[in-house]
């Protein structure tokens, strides 16, 4: 089955850094890739959807020059959060969709970012 | 006309029993309606999903329903299992739109 992997799973780190997020889809090649914010027992929030080569397409309220996306690859999207501080902990979440059909989007395991 | 509303909150039943959860959506231009199976502390996970062209999809435990002119559709666990205590989101999409997320069913099965 598709495989997206996401790292790190956990980071903590101060307040004001910068802090990079990998998506990877591992046994297929994704065209668009996605980033989701989650907070403890709410739903997924989508922050932008990024297509190799071109610019995100960021949510409404989704600060891009906070969160800034990168897929340079049709296997590798990144999210960099900067300048983070403890209103950015959450839980962020990748996932990525097929090329080759029209399967859903899969999803990576997460990242917990923690700021100090 | 985006949401996808989903209910209950939360949901108790007993190791056995037969575990529903509803969504209900308004766009008619989705065309795709998946189900996913979130752990704590892990990424959401495909469970099952169905076009509005069928009215009822099984897989296993699994089954989805499906009832276009009312705009709704719900996922029946049967045989619920305590490993299935998980939180469940429903969404809607269509191809190449981007999913739509139900606000989630936490369950939790007893023994």
């Amino acid at each position: 089955g598709a495989v997206v992997s996401q790292h790190p799973s956990w980071v903590i780190c101060k307040s004001g850094t910068s802090v990079k997020i990998e998506c990877r889809s591992l046994d297929f090649q994704a065209t668009t890739m996605f980033w989701y914010r989650q907070f403890p027992k709410q739903s997924l929030m989508l922050m932008a959807t990024s297509n190799e080569g071109s610019k995100a397409t960021y949510e409404q309220g989704v600060e891009k020059d906070k969160f800034l996306i990168n897929h340079a690859s049709l296997t590798l999207s990144t999210l960099t959060v900067t300048s983070a501080h403890p209103e950015d902990s959450s839980f962020y979440i990748c996932s990525a969709r097929d090329r080759s059909d029209h399967q859903p989007q899969h999803f990576g395991d997460g990242t917990r970012l923690s700021i100090l | 006309q985006q949401q996808v509303k989903q209910s209950p909150q939360s949901l108790i039943v007993q190791k056995g029993g037969i575990s529903i959860i509803n969504c209900a959506y308004e766009n008619t231009a989705f065309d795709y309606f998946p189900w996913y199976q979130q752990f704590p502390g892990k990424g959401p996970a495909l469970l099952i999903a169905i076009r509005p062209d069928v009215s009822e999809k099984k897989e296993g435990r699994f089954t989805i329903s499906f009832n276009k002119s009312a705009k709704q559709f719900s996922l029946h666990i049967m045989d619920s299992q305590p490993g299935d205590s998980a939180t469940y989101f429903c969404a809607a999409t269509s191809w190449t739109d981007k999913l739509i997320f139900g606000t989630g069913t936490r369950l939790q099965v007893f023994p």
